[in-house]
């Protein structure tokens, strides 16, 4: 198994655009979720799904800030219009039953 | 909410001494895991603990989980250069949802 890929590694865009990440889990896990990472907030849940569903999005910061999963397959974080704040690593991890989180590798987002 | 503490924030060694990060929860766990992070890189699931007073060994590594299932802590015997990195705990609670510590960063001096 490929494992939990995300795209892009990195992206760079200005302050105002829209901004869309993807993550696609590893195949039978029925829990997918977003954390972003900050050296000075660590390592947040932004929201999770479970068989698709988003089950708790109170992590996300604010109304700019938007999740789907359409599949089993396939997630997006996106980011509308987005602010020199929101730079941070964006990780997407996915699991199943037995809760070991497998995170993908990451997106670095600057926003400048 | 529930709150998962860890401490040191840093911590410098010299190759070959002993490393040790605690972790501390606000409430009663069901389980604790330990990842770590290489710098630039993502974490990665090291184990879980799930009984009270549990204890795991990996290699140099130690995992213990507190007889109240409220505190963890990891014990790196020996210390390596490749053993630098972030280590984070996270507490699962009664909602099975995972709550990560800040993590302990951990330099390796050769």
């Amino acid at each position: 198994d490929a494992g939990v890929i995300q795209s892009p590694r990195h992206e760079v865009t200005e302050m105002g655009q829209e901004v869309t990440l993807r993550c696609k889990p590893i195949s039978g896990h029925d829990y997918l979720f977003w954390y972003r990472q900050t050296m000075m907030r660590g390592l947040e849940l932004l929201i999770y799904f479970n068989n698709n569903v988003p089950i708790d999005d109170s992590g996300m910061p604010e109304d700019r800030f938007s999740a789907k999963m359409p599949n089993a397959s396939f997630s997006t974080l996106k980011i509308q219009p987005s602010e020199p704040r929101d730079s941070a690593v964006y990780f997407c991890a996915s699991r199943n039953s037995n809760e070991k989180l497998f995170f993908g590798s990451g997106t670095q987002l600057s926003v400048l | 909410g529930q709150q998962v503490m860890q401490i040191p924030q840093y911590q410098h060694v010299q190759e070959g001494e002993d490393f040790t990060t605690y972790c501390n929860s606000s409430t009663t766990l069901s389980n604790i895991q330990w990842y770590k992070q290489r710098p630039g890189g993502h974490p990665v699931f090291l184990i879980q603990l799930v009984k009270s007073g549990e204890v795991k060994k990996q290699k140099r590594l130690t995992f213990q989980f507190g007889e109240a299932k409220k505190n963890s802590s990891l014990h790196i015997t020996a210390t390596q250069t490749t053993d630098v990195g972030t280590y984070f705990c996270a507490g699962s609670g009664s909602a099975r949802q995972l709550t990560f510590g800040s993590g302990t960063q951990l330099t390796v001096l050769p």
